[in-house]
């Protein structure tokens, strides 16, 4: 059964330090999202990403991230200078239509990025 | 913005019984959306519901959404140890909106 992947699974880095999460959406999926979950709160929705471009963001995605689909088959979210409040497990998704009644958005694993 | 609100925040169950999960929204739903997470692990997708008194099921797990479109609940039969984990609604907003907004979650414990 196809599924969304996320590397690294988990991700160690200093204050200020840039890093790069990695995703590969499902392969005939066209919607890409990323949210993230600090621990023991809810899951807040980041940025949603078609044709690409950034379709949606939230007060959350500020200058400091951005997204990327480089190639066919990856989907990246950079945090360009990180602070110790990014610390959380952050998960890509992906969803096969644009028609609402098509948007069964399916979850990678999670990348848990702790900042020190 | 749209708030959800689920219900218990955490249930602990006998192994074989019953039980219910609510989820209710502060605005009408479009699309409402039932995931399961285990602990430090991904979202699992169960179920999506978007019209009025919709139902659906898959093995022993029941969702449902009422007629107004406010209120969904997550129903599982004859529990397992399996069923263990948080159960996260999530909605979308509509109006050409992909974004989902969870609620908080449901810790289910389910006793052998």
């Amino acid at each position: 059964e196809p599924e969304v992947t996320q590397t690294p699974s988990h991700q160690v880095t200093q204050m200020g330090q840039e890093v790069i999460l990695r995703c590969v959406p499902i392969s005939n999926h066209l919607y890409f999202y990323w949210y993230r979950q600090i621990l023991g709160q809810k899951v807040e929705f980041l940025v949603s990403f078609y044709n690409n471009e950034i379709s949606e963001k939230s007060e959350i995605f500020d200058d400091q991230f951005s997204v990327e689909r480089p190639d066919g088959s990856n989907f990246t979210l950079k945090i360009r200078s990180t602070k110790l409040e990014d610390s959380a497990m952050y998960f890509c998704a992906s969803s096969g239509q644009g028609a609402r009644s098509y948007n069964e958005q399916f979850f990678g694993p999670g990348t848990r990025l702790t900042v020190l | 913005s749209q708030e959800l609100e689920q219900s218990p925040q955490s249930l602990i169950v006998q192994e074989g019984k019953n039980l219910t999960i609510n989820c209710t929204s502060s605005k009408t739903l479009y699309g409402l959306y039932w995931y399961k997470q285990k602990y430090g692990e991904g979202l699992i997708f169960l179920m999506m519901l978007q019209k009025g008194g919709e139902e659906k099921s898959h093995e022993k797990i029941t969702a449902k959404l009422d007629e107004k479109k406010q209120q969904s609940s997550l129903h599982i039969t004859a529990s397992q140890p399996s069923h263990a984990g948080i159960y996260l609604c999530g909605a979308d907003s509509g109006a050409g909106s992909y974004q989902l907004t969870f609620g908080k979650g449901t810790k289910l414990s389910v006793i052998p």
